[in-house]
């Protein structure tokens, strides 16, 4: 079945503790993207990447890493989280960085930083 | 920078009628998703659009690259159509990179 896989799907973890959220697609998709939703925000893209060893800055990368060493992962990683990156995460697949591509989006990863 | 407008923000139908969102985007775009997210969380790619109209099953999305606007219609409406529907545009920045810009939703109940 082809999915996007997100782990964990909840946290609740300390201010500082470094933390990684895992994101695995099967399609052999290009692009993958990261994105947190919070109430009032809506959802806003953190960082994506068009391809193995390509990522970029979305509009709130601030506290947050990625790295894209293959193409089916693409892990976050918040160094020393904060209270204020508590949110519902999204990562996110597609065939390409082509704009008429439909997103395959996982499940969702809900952080709670204490 | 640019802003995307969703309306309404809430809307609230009684099964069978026929619904109408609305997005409205400032800045020249390269293509928009509409995207629907269950009670649940989980997140679904419904349509993308660069131009014209498309359809799948009750669901019909238009844009108006010129009027900068996209709506998205449900025919025959049905209390499994409840969620939150989200307008989403792809636009190249200044910077030269792709970026994806989200409306903060339209939260449709449909009661029987």
């Amino acid at each position: 079945e082809a999915q996007v896989t997100q782990n964990p799907r909840y946290l609740i973890t300390v201010t500082g503790k470094k933390l990684t959220v895992t994101c695995s697609q099967n399609m052999n998709h290009e692009y993958m993207s990261w994105y947190r939703q919070d109430p009032g925000l809506g959802l806003r893209q953190i960082y994506y990447s068009m391809n193995v060893e390509v990522t970029d800055k979305g509009d709130v990368p601030e506290g947050y890493k990625v790295s894209r060493k293959e193409k089916r992962n693409f892990p976050l990683i918040l160094e020393s989280p904060s209270p204020n990156q508590t949110s519902l995460y999204f990562c996110a697949s597609s065939l390409s960085r082509n704009s008429n591509q439909p997103q395959h989006f996982g499940d969702g990863t809900r952080l709670s930083i204490l | 920078k640019n802003e995307v407008e969703q309306s309404p923000q809430n809307l609230t139908a009684q099964e069978g009628e026929f619904i109408t969102i609305n997005c409205s985007y400032s800045v020249g775009i390269s293509a928009l998703h509409w995207l629907q997210q269950h009670p649940g969380g989980g997140i679904v790619s419904l349509f993308m659009l660069s131009s014209g109209k498309k359809k799948h099953g009750r669901l019909i999305a238009t844009i108006n690259i010129q009027e900068k606007h996209s709506s998205l219609h449900i025919t025959a409406s049905h209390p499994r159509d409840s969620a939150v529907y989200i307008c989403a545009v792809r636009f190249r920045s200044q910077g030269g990179s792709e970026k994806l810009v989200f409306g903060k939703g339209t939260k449709l109940t449909v009661n029987p």
